[in-house]
């Protein structure tokens, strides 16, 4: 079957950096996706990487490895903001999305 | 701009009754998703529309029904709801292409007593 992993909830400290891991084995590859939803909104996108390497946009960067099915996100100089639930996703051979169950970050001060 | 609007955005629901979700985008996008989110779980697909006049089934799509009369409205229906069907449902939306971010609606909650 298809699966995607990522923690359930992780917290780090205002200021800081953190990295959140995704493990996926799909039926295919073509691209994966972080989004970021806070809670009781809807999801936004943060980034996309189909190709192996480091993909960086301000304060957030996304790692793809595809020959170890493995994905993070590093979000650098945490703000209080940045406490939300990030969601992993990838498009499978069909380009169907499969959803991880998403990792909640908590941002102490 | 407002991308796409859902409502209700929150709905109690007697067990039994029928209910239509409401997805209404303007940015043409071609392709429409309906989206149900459970605590623990990931984003499940229910329906999905790559364009006008076509639709097809996702990961969960017993008890519901979509219907995509034009590109700009893709309403979910349950036609006679169980309390296994609470939940936060999210219409979804992306451009032509078969990659490319999602655009998501704020989301309506129901909850079937």
């Amino acid at each position: 079957g298809q699966n995607i992993d990522q923690p359930t909830e992780m917290t780090a400290t205002e200021g800081a950096i953190v990295q959140i891991n995704c493990t996926y084995q799909t039926s295919g590859f073509n691209g994966l996706f972080w989004y970021q939803q806070h809670a009781g909104e809807a999801p936004t996108f943060l980034s996309y990487n189909v190709l192996d390497g480091l993909e960086e946009k301000g304060r957030f960067s996304s790692f793809l490895s595809r020959s170890k099915g493995y994905s993070y996100l590093l979000l650098k100089e945490l703000q209080m903001k940045d406490s939300a639930s990030y969601l992993c996703a990838v498009s499978d051979g069909n380009y169907q999305l499969i959803w991880g169950a998403g990792t909640k970050l908590i941002i102490k001060p | 701009t407002a991308g796409i609007t859902q409502a209700p955005t929150s709905q109690i629901l007697a067990a039994g009754r029928s209910m239509t979700l409401r997805c209404t985008q303007d940015m043409r996008h071609n392709a429409m998703y309906w989206y149900r989110q459970d605590l623990g779980l990931g984003l499940r697909l229910i329906h999905y529309s790559n364009t006008a006049g076509t639709t097809g089934k996702g990961e969960v799509p017993d008890g519901y029904s979509v219907s995509r009369a034009n590109t700009d409205d893709f309403p979910l229906t349950l036609a006679s709801a169980v309390p296994s069907q609470t939940s936060v449902y999210f219409c979804a939306s992306k451009d032509r292409g078969t990659t490319g971010e999602l655009f998501f609606g704020e989301g309506s909650r129901l909850t079937v007593l």
